[in-house]
């Protein structure tokens, strides 16, 4: 089955840094990627909308310059949190959908991060 | 537009009896709705699906849900609840041609021995 891996799954930085996460398609081509944000008991928000080879598409919100989202190849996004302060301490899970998986998203595990 | 209205945030059931978790949807065109499990830190699992096909939804693990158009409503529901089904349960709908996915709010279930 469709497999999209997340790396890291859990990360610490110090505030003012910036933190680069991952998103893998490792069995099919995702032609759109897609980022979420989850807060503690809370649902997923999305972030941005992601097509390989284009400008990420975000949701009404959501700081581009803060959240630079690359989708340079067919199996490969990234999101990198730029300058991060505590307040962007979440649970950031990506969700990818190939070209021949109608309505098929499979979501990454997903990564923890914390910013001190 | 389209929305989502998971109508429990927590769910309690004892082990072996049924699960009932209740969902309400609004779109303006015919949707595609989905069920996901997650379990903590964890990604999100597909459970079912709904494309327009029939209406009742055999998914994973022993859930299914019914689609009922009159209703707007999507609930999932098992005979008989384990103790792994104790998770976090989103029902999500889409276009019905794809893209962006709408999350509802979330229910959490507990399942006790």
């Amino acid at each position: 089955g469709a497999v999209v891996s997340q790396h890291p799954s859990w990360v610490i930085c110090k505030s003012g840094t910036s933190v680069k996460i991952e998103c893998r398609s490792l069995d099919f081509q995702a032609t759109t990627m897609f980022w979420y944000r989850q807060f503690p008991k809370q649902s997923l928000m999305l972030m941005a909308t992601s097509n390989e080879g284009s400008k990420a598409t975000y949701e009404q919100g959501v700081e581009k310059d803060k959240f630079l989202i690359n989708h340079a190849s067919l199996t490969l996004s990234t999101l990198t949190v730029t300058s991060a302060h505590p307040e962007d301490s979440s649970f950031y899970i990506c969700s990818a959908r190939g070209p021949g998986t109608e309505y098929g998203y499979t979501f990454g595990s997903g990564t923890r991060l914390t910013v001190v | 537009a389209q929305s989502v209205t998971q109508l429990d945030s927590h769910v309690s059931v004892s082990e072996g009896t049924p699960v009932l978790l209740r969902c309400n949807y609004s779109s303006s065109y015919s949707p595609s709705l989905f069920w996901y499990v997650q379990h903590p830190n964890k990604g999100l699992q597909l459970l079912l699906k709904y494309t327009s096909a029939a209406t009742l939804v055999k998914g994973i693990n022993g859930f299914e849900a019914e689609f009922k158009k009159s209703e707007t409503s999507f609930h999932l529901t098992k005979p008989s609840a384990h103790m792994s089904d104790a998770a976090e349960y989103f029902c999500v709908v889409s276009k019905a041609a794809g893209n962006k996915l709408t999350f509802g709010g979330g229910t959490r279930v507990l399942v006790k021995p």
